[in-house]
């Protein structure tokens, strides 16, 4: 059972660049979640989305977009890089049968580094 | 304020001591509570889920929230080496999850 996924592992950016930082999921959660991870600092929560074609943003949008077109699958998109995008990226799923899911366990993938020079 | 804090550490222990890693949360409205684990270049994974005050044992580890101070604990007993890693809390309402920084913790064989 592979959970969540996560690719690539690692990228190093130009600034001004643009990348799609993968996710997919395979137990069927409703609810997935994009965090960046800074060093000494929580996860802070980026986007998030309680169900295909529903996405919300979340404490650090700016700099990000993303879409849900399937229940696995929640890509992570960057265009226009920044130094200050420098993070390791964590995407999580969780499920919920109601509203309200912050109170659910998330599963999480084994991150993304990204390095923007 | 942050709204939950965490000591960042390190904090190092010989294997087999009590671990005590502690957070503190500034929302009243917060119900859940949360423990992970996150191994070097991993994610983090659950360890612990408590709803209010109590505590809630599982094997080695015991949770243990007191609203009234707004406290959370993580206690490990007979610590091994390969609990070495960072302890993230988490605490929130239905719609709010606020994350720790995390602790570093280190046992020493």
């Amino acid at each position: 059972n592979a959970g969540v996924t996560q690719t690539p592992k690692f990228r190093i950016l130009k600034i001004g660049q643009s990348m799609t930082l993968q996710c997919t999921q395979d137990m069927n959660h409703n609810y997935m979640y994009w965090y960046r991870q800074d060093p000494g600092m929580g996860l802070k929560l980026i986007y998030y989305s309680v169900g295909a074609g529903i996405t919300d943003k979340g404490e650090v949008p700016n700099g990000y977009n993303v879409s849900r077109s399937t229940t696995e699958d929640f890509p992570l998109r960057l265009e226009l890089a920044a130094p200050s995008q420098t993070s390791v990226y964590f995407c999580a799923s969780s499920y919920s049968a109601g509203p309200g899911a912050s109170n659910q366990p998330q599963h999480f993938g084994d991150g993304t580094r990204l390095s923007i020079l | 304020q942050k709204e939950v804090e965490q000591d960042p550490g390190p904090l190092s222990v010989p294997e087999g001591a009590i671990v005590s890693l502690n957070c503190t949360y500034s929302n009243s409205a917060f119900q859940y509570f949360m423990w992970y684990r996150q191994y070097s270049r991993k994610g983090p994974e659950l360890l612990m889920y408590t709803y209010s005050s109590g505590n809630k044992e599982d094997g080695r580890f015991t949770a243990q929230v007191d609203k009234s101070s707004k406290y959370i604990s993580l206690f490990i007993r007979d610590s091994q080496p390969s609990d070495s890693a960072t302890y993230l809390c988490a605490s929130g309402s239905n719609y709010q999850l606020i994350w720790g920084a995390g602790t570093k913790l280190i046992i020493k064989p």
